[in-house]
């Protein structure tokens, strides 16, 4: 079963600093990844992904993800972080399986970017 | 605005009643998900819809039970509501099944008391 895990429920980082919001995944087959970001009282938004093809993906807001096969893990990354973008990200696997299909969520990073 | 319509917003129920959360999807989206959101779980997959047919069932309990529509809306009936039933349920569509992401409405907050 595809499954995806958020090491750290939180992360403090300075505004300013580089900031990496940590995700990884075990699946038996290629995976699809995502980044998800949720504001207060919101829905989620969509960041990036990965489908296919080069290992680093860019996204909306600045953020960046790495796709590592060999460390089967797909971290969030952003040079400078603002106070904006405090809030709870979630990382997500899609699995493309013969007959089954859903978009499973990691439990969440809440990162909090210190003023 | 993700263009995903979700109501309520807001419910407050009491236990062993039943309601309904209704979604509107994108335009064009053929895809439907619902997802429930609570402190303590997470946010866990309930079942994905796509054009009419159940796709994929995650943890959705069988109290639970959900439809999408020719028109492609989405109804999700939650019966015999229970105090721990209390989360914020979204749902979610997207153009196609796989590989493409999905958008988010603002979701429904039940509260069962």
């Amino acid at each position: 079963a595809q499954s995806v895990a958020q090491p750290e429920d939180q992360v403090n980082v300075a505004e300013g600093n580089p900031l990496t919001v940590k995700c990884t995944y075990s699946v038996s087959g290629n995976p699809y990844l995502f980044w998800y970001v949720q504001y207060p009282n919101r829905g989620l938004q969509f960041l990036l992904k990965y489908i296919t093809g080069d290992n680093l993906v860019k996204g909306s807001y600045g953020f960046e993800a790495e796709f590592n096969k060999s460390q089967t893990s797909f971290h969030l990354k952003k040079p400078s972080a603002l106070v904006s973008d405090s809030a709870l990200y979630f990382c997500a696997i899609e699995y493309s399986g013969a007959g089954s299909y859903q978009l499973t969520f990691g439990k969440g990073t809440k990162l909090s970017v210190i003023p | 605005d993700s263009g995903v319509t979700q109501t309520p917003k807001h419910l407050i129920t009491a236990t062993g009643q039943r309601v309904t959360l209704r979604c509107s999807p994108r335009s064009g989206d053929l895809s439907v998900y619902w997802y429930q959101q609570s402190l303590d779980q997470g946010l866990q997959f309930l079942i994905q819809y796509y054009n009419g047919e159940e796709r994929a069932k995650g943890n959705i309990l069988e109290r639970f039970s959900a439809q999408q529509f020719p028109d492609l809306h989405s109804e999700l009936n939650l019966s015999s509501l229970e105090l721990g039933d209390s989360a914020l349920y979204f749902c979610a569509s997207s153009r196609i099944w796989e590989g493409t992401e999905a958008f988010f409405g603002q979701g429904t907050r039940l509260t069962v008391v």
